[in-house]
Order: structure tokens, then sequence, then C-alpha cells
């Protein structure tokens, strides 16, 4: 069965050390999302894609990247991780602009000590 | 702007009890889609509806039923006989055509608490 799948699930790092958080689903979803989730603010967008070699920012991007080389993939780096950024991070996808049901991974909580 | 507002921030209920959960939004979009997410205690998010702003048809399924009123921008969720496996976190999310089609903006969920 076609699947969206995160890893690692949970992340305990260092402030100051770069983290690489993997996403990948096997629907052939052209769009993919990550979003973070934290109490009291629901989930925001922190980065998407339309497609391959599309990134796109999102409501709460600063201190985030993302990369698009294949359909499959979209991996979240923290480049310099900072303790606000402790939150569980969510990736989503869904089949492309005329189909808006985004399907969503278990989540990957991080916490930055 | 577009914004989806969730009031009820906590509901407590006892099994078998209705319940339902309110979700107004703002866009200036003449197209948009309207979703209800389900967040149980595991943590996944799941789909559970989408509905499209020309289409103001009603819609249930089993227990569960979805009021979408253009005028109010409302877009209400009622559970019927409610269920203890019906805890969980619910929301509201909202999608406009355009430059950022697909792109979702939540509520802040309305967490439900059925107890037996």
């Amino acid at each position: 069965d076609a699947e969206i799948t995160q890893s690692p699930r949970h992340k305990i790092t260092e402030t100051g050390r770069q983290v690489t958080l993997a996403c990948h689903q096997t629907w052939n979803h052209n769009n993919m999302f990550w979003y973070r989730q934290d109490l009291g603010h629901g989930l925001r967008l922190i980065h998407y894609s339309y497609g391959v070699q599309d990134t796109n920012k999102g409501e709460v991007s600063d201190g985030y990247s993302v990369s698009r080389s294949n359909t499959e993939d979209l991996p979240l780096t923290l480049e310099s991780a900072a303790s606000s950024q402790t939150s569980v991070y969510f990736c989503a996808s869904s089949r492309d602009s005329s189909s808006y049901e985004q399907y969503f991974g278990p989540g990957t909580r991080l916490t930055v000590t | 702007a577009q914004k989806v507002t969730q009031a009820q921030t906590e509901i407590s209920v006892v099994e078998k009890e209705d319940v339902t959960l309110d979700c107004v939004y703002e866009t200036r979009d003449t197209t948009y889609y309207l979703f209800w997410y389900k967040q149980p205690p595991s943590g996944e998010l799941v789909f559970l509806i989408r509905r499209n702003s020309f289409d103001e048809q009603n819609e249930i399924s089993g227990r569960y039923s979805w009021n979408f009123q253009k005028s109010t921008s409302s877009f209400n969720f009622t559970i019927t006989a409610s269920q203890v496996v019906d805890s969980a976190v619910y929301f509201c999310a909202l999608s406009e055509a355009g430059r950022s089609q697909g792109n979702l903006i939540f509520g802040k969920g309305t967490k439900l608490s059925v107890k037996p």
C-alpha cells in the first residue's frame, strides 16, 4: 500500500547542531508539505513543494530549509537547531493542484536541548 | 487574509451524547476548500472530509455530519451518539484556490473527550 513515512520518529539534539528530518511518500504525489505542531498554535506550515526542484516558504520558515530532488522525498533541515524548534513535525503530501486532501505522515518529535 | 477559528478549545461529553464542533473561517477567495482532520491520542492526523465552496450541501457519513453555511462562514462538525473512540483533537482547515493552492490553514483545534 502507498504510504508516507517520516524518520526518525523521535530525535534529541543539541542547540546549534544541524538536523535533517526525512519524509518519503510512495503515492507519487506532486505536492509535499512540512508543518510543525505546537500547543496553542495548531499546525503551521514551514515549507512546501509543488514538484521536483520547486520549494516555497511557509508561515514559519526561518531556520528551516528543504530541497526536492525527486518526487518521493522532501527532507527538512534545521541549519542550526534552537530550543524554539522543539516541536512535533509533520510531513504531508497531496496528489496535485486539483486535489487538495493532504495525507500526513506519523510525525517526528524533535527535542532541542 | 485567510483564517480559521475554532472557538471551543476543549469539550467533554458523556458517551452517546451528540456534540457539535464549531469552525468559522475567513477568506477573500470565492473558490476555496474546507477540511476536517482528526488527531487521536496516538498522534497521527486523519483526513475526514473536504468540502468545496460551491457545494453547500450538508454531508453525513455514519455518525458524522457536516454543516456548511457560506452565509455565516461556518463549517461545523457534529458527532451523533458519541463514543469513547471519538476522543481526539479535531482540526478544521481552509485551502484557497490560486497561487497558494493546496496550502492548508489550520484552526487551533478542539479537544474532544468522550467519557464512558
